[in-house]
């Protein structure tokens, strides 16, 4: 298994420019989302999904779209890429209700000039 | 929305000390609270977790302790060791089994002096 895989590491964008954070997961894990980490802010809560076809809100979704084709896959896409969406981006997975373990992966460090 | 505090913001303990770390919540029906280790450049990594239906819960040295009424969680680490250096969240669910993903604590950066 290779748990919770996101592509790319590093990333520096233009402002305006849009772009597509990848997250797989291989655990058939129902559960996943996406996190924003700021210094001194903890880890902001962007969009999940509970499957695939569903998405929702969360904390921070402005600036942002998910979509979830797949049980494996849920990208994140910038749409127009702003200062302030500089940040470390996490993706997370989870099994069901029954089990609330949270595996993230390696994250993406996103710099917008 | 669910609203989590965590305190200190930076905790610095004497190796083999004890180290606390507290967590209150707003939500009521938030049913668990896990506890993440991120150490510098790295992912966040689940260490402990506890249910609602739980009080404590121990790990070889850690523990987390919940008090429900009071709406506050704690991780306490006994005989810290320099790899325990590192920075510490909180999170919890709301409810809904952890569906609606978790809402995390800004974080307490846990130093460990020699």
């Amino acid at each position: 298994n290779a748990g919770v895989t996101q592509t790319p590491k590093f990333q520096v964008l233009k402002t305006g420019q849009s772009m597509t954070l990848q997250c797989a997961q291989d655990m058939n894990h129902e559960y996943m989302s996406w996190y924003r980490q700021d210094p001194g802010m903890g880890l902001r809560l962007i969009h999940y999904s509970v499957g695939a076809g569903i998405t929702d809100q969360g904390e921070v979704p402005n600036g942002y779209n998910v979509s979830r084709s797949t049980t494996e896959d849920f990208p994140l896409r910038l749409l127009s890429a702003a200062p302030s969406q500089t940040s470390v981006y996490f993706c997370a997975s989870s099994y069901s209700y029954n089990s609330y373990g949270y595996t993230f992966g390696s994250g993406t460090r996103l710099t917008v000039v | 929305g669910e609203n989590v505090e965590q305190h200190p913001s930076t905790l610095s303990v004497q190796e083999g000390d004890s180290a606390v770390i507290k967590c209150t919540y707003s939500d009521s029906a938030s049913n668990y609270f896990p506890w993440y280790k991120q150490e510098l450049g790295k992912r966040p990594q689940l260490i402990i977790d506890i249910r609602s239906n739980v009080g404590e819960k121990k790990d070889q040295r850690i523990a987390v302790t919940l008090n429900k009424t009071a709406k506050h969680f704690s991780l306490h680490i006994t005989e810290t060791q320099p790899e325990d250096s590192a920075v510490y969240f909180c999170a919890v669910t709301e409810s809904g089994g952890g569906a609606d993903g978790l809402t995390f604590g800004k974080g307490t950066h846990l130093i460990i002096q020699p």
